[in-house]
């Protein structure tokens, strides 16, 4: 089952340029996790929002949380070439602890 | 990830064999987990398991088997029974005592079956 649903798909922007991504999801959460996968490789950890927090940093990344509209967001900052890979948002949710639901993903291209 | 093994990189296997793909962890944690994934599609778990000598099966389980004999290993067998054994899988593992640690991904296993 998936419950995450990420918008857009795809997304091609210029070096420099700030990607949007965004997440929405189907039930309540104890927390929501972004993770990024370069092509052909595992998925590497981004960033954690638990249930009660509504903005997180780490360096370029902006993540927030918006638990009455079931959806969340991760902004990169001037971006760059190497940030070209697909990012996943996933879920933990209370029905389903430890296991996390994966969304399918946004395909970011940053054009040099 | 360098703590989470997972082999061979590339698979091919003929339609009709039980192929078993390994995944090994150096970092003592407790849970380990079997995400398969499609082009185009997110993860979808296969199996998990939290302790040593028991697992659950996850969404996709169907024509999968697995067993957690040691904490350091979680092999995933995909038998004949699955009828579109063809995709990228991913092992990962999770410190389960640390209620919102995140899942450490290994880098994957191509299984190709003609």
């Amino acid at each position: 089952s998936q419950q995450g649903e990420e918008d857009p798909q795809a997304l091609s922007i210029q070096e420099g340029e700030n990607a949007t991504m965004n997440c929405s999801y189907k039930t309540s959460i104890n927390n929501l996790q972004w993770y990024r996968q370069n092509s052909g490789r595992g998925l590497v950890h981004l960033i954690l929002i638990r249930s009660n927090e509504r903005e997180k940093h780490s360096g370029r990344l902006r993540v927030t949380l918006d638990t009455s509209k079931k959806s969340s967001s991760l902004l990169i900052t001037a971006s760059r070439a190497a940030d070209t890979a697909s990012y996943f948002c996933a879920t933990d949710s209370p029905s389903n602890t430890g296991k996390l639901i994966f969304g399918q993903g946004t395909t970011l291209q940053v054009k040099p | 990830d360098g703590g989470i093994t997972q082999s061979p990189k590339y698979l091919f296997r003929k339609e009709g064999q039980n192929v078993t793909l390994s995944c090994e962890q150096n970092l003592n944690h407790d849970a380990m987990y079997w995400y398969r994934q499609d082009p185009g599609q997110g993860l979808r778990l296969i199996y998990y398991s939290q302790i040593v000598n028991d697992f659950q099966k996850g969404d996709i389980a169907e024509g999968y088997s697995v067993s957690r004999e040691k904490k350091e290993s979680f092999p995933l067998t995909v038998t004949s029974a699955q009828k579109n054994p063809t995709a990228f899988y991913l092992c990962a593992t999770k410190r389960e005592r640390d209620y919102n640690s995140p899942l450490h991904f290994g880098n994957g296993t191509r299984l190709t079956v003609t």
